[in-house]
């Protein structure tokens, strides 16, 4: 295990809804990645969060967003949920703003939108 | 665009054998970063290997070995001696240090027979 959690681990929403993911990161990790992993494909780099500041976004759209806290903690928020937004998410942590460092992943939000 | 290729969607190998996983990219940077991972069918993704592009050697780490071929942008796994616990899905990554995002590829099912 990683020490990198994330709730809930399973989560059920309707067309048009909107939902929040959370993620605690490993102790002393200051910045926070989210990926989308569809069924079947690697995971996509949704964005990037340092020290409470997103530095960093892939092509999506801007109904994804989020939030990271003083603790080091972050939300992903994802409004007006399409039916392909079914997927496995995930954050990951890592001790400072350099990609190149190791990232600790936590074990995924299964989303299934209706 | 970057891309990251594994061209092996599936492969098995016999328990304490040695097993090949491929993985080529396409770069036009000269320093990047070129990890494995590694999701069990638990879910947590965790980092198998990871080389430096500047480094000439190839990384190792215990049972795990890659086979970097800068010239060629070909970034391949060994796994020796394959044990039951390594089934899972691998996906191969890059990071080009200037662009501080990485892309993972479709991943490869290895599966470890008894």
């Amino acid at each position: 295990e990683t020490g990198v959690t994330q709730s809930p681990t399973h989560l059920i929403k309707t067309r048009g809804q909107q939902v929040t993911l959370r993620c605690s990161s490993q102790s002393g990790h200051n910045t926070v990645s989210w990926y989308q992993q569809a069924l079947g494909q690697g995971p996509q780099f949704i964005f990037q969060y340092y020290r409470e500041e997103e530095n960093g976004r892939g092509n999506f759209p801007p109904r994804f967003s989020g939030l990271q806290f003083p603790n080091y903690s972050s939300e992903l928020n994802v409004n007006a949920l399409e039916l392909d937004d079914s997927a496995l998410y995930l954050c990951a942590s890592r001790a400072s703003g350099r990609a190149s460092e190791t990232q600790y992943f936590g074990p995924g939000t299964r989303l299934l939108v209706l | 665009a970057q891309t990251v290729t594994q061209s092996q969607p599936e492969m098995s190998v016999q328990e304490a054998e040695t097993v090949t996983l491929s993985c080529t990219y396409d770069t036009s940077e000269n320093n990047y970063y070129l990890f494995w991972y590694k999701q069990p069918p638990s879910r947590q993704m965790i980092l198998v290997i990871r080389q430096e592009a500047y480094k000439q050697q190839n990384a190792t780490e215990n049972r795990f070995s890659v086979n970097f071929q800068k010239a060629a942008k070909s970034f391949s796994l060994k796994i020796s001696d394959s044990q039951l616990g390594d089934t899972a899905m691998y996906f191969c990554a890059h990071l080009k240090t200037s662009y501080d995002k990485v892309i993972f590829g479709p991943g490869t099912s290895l599966s470890v027979i008894p």
